[in-house]
């Protein structure tokens, strides 16, 4: 079945570290994205990439960093600038096309120790 | 300035009644769409419905309908025959194509709670 897949499902931060979120789509989609869900809020985007060795700033991306050397995966690191990356993180793909509907994975919920 | 607004932060609706949920947009671009999504407790997003700037009719889906008011702004979703597993938070979200780029990009709204009681 296709589908988009993020690991792990629950993830733990130590003060200082990195640590990155996969995200694995077969859809065969061009497009990926990142968003941030903090409780009680809406999504809000992060990275997103249009195509392979390229990706742009959200609104968000200070703390953060991605890459996307492969069509089919976009992780994401959290790096030790970003000071509060408590919260649910969402990834997303898309076709290229007039509709641009994403689809999601399940997400990952990340919180410091 | 919110590009999408939800104004109801939870709705009550009895099973098998219909029910709307408001959402208004903000946008001075001629061509965008217009998503609705399901987010269950679960956490994972799951798509509902897509309406284009440029499409005449009201987009359905199944128990699903978009009541698009363009002059309005406005992009309500209307579940019929409302279910217990709708229960659910639901999210209005506008696609508009980012500067210097050709792909759109989503803005979502804060999300309305919905509860259907038996």
């Amino acid at each position: 079945d296709g589908g988009i897949t993020q690991s792990p499902k629950y993830l733990f931060r130590k003060e200082g570290q990195n640590v990155t979120l996969s995200c694995e789509q077969n859809l065969n989609h061009d497009a990926m994205y990142w968003y941030r869900q903090d409780p009680g809020q809406g999504l809000r985007l992060i990275y997103y990439s249009q195509i392979v060795n390229d990706f742009q700033k959200g609104d968000i991306a200070e703390g953060y960093s991605v890459s996307r050397e492969k069509k089919e995966s976009f992780p994401l690191t959290v790096t030790s600038a970003q000071k509060n990356p408590t919260a649910f993180y969402l990834c997303a793909s898309s076709r290229r096309d007039s509709k641009n509907i994403q689809y999601f994975g399940a997400g990952t919920r990340l919180s410091v120790l | 300035a919110q590009k999408i607004t939800q104004t109801q932060p939870g709705m009550f609706v009895q099973e098998k009644e219909a029910v709307t949920l408001d959402c208004t947009y903000d946008t001075s671009d001629p061509s965008y769409g217009l998503f609705w999504y399901k987010q269950p407790s679960s956490g994972e997003m799951i798509f509902l419905i897509y309406q284009g700037s440029y499409d005449q009719q009201n987009a359905t889906e199944g128990r699903y309908s978009l009541n698009f008011q363009k002059a309005r702004k406005s992009a309500n979703l209307v579940i019929s025959a409302s279910q217990l597993g709708d229960s659910a938070m639901y999210f209005c979200a506008m696609r508009e194509l980012d500067r210097g780029s050709t792909l759109g990009r989503l803005y979502f709204g804060r999300g309305t709670q919905l509860t259907v009681w038996p």
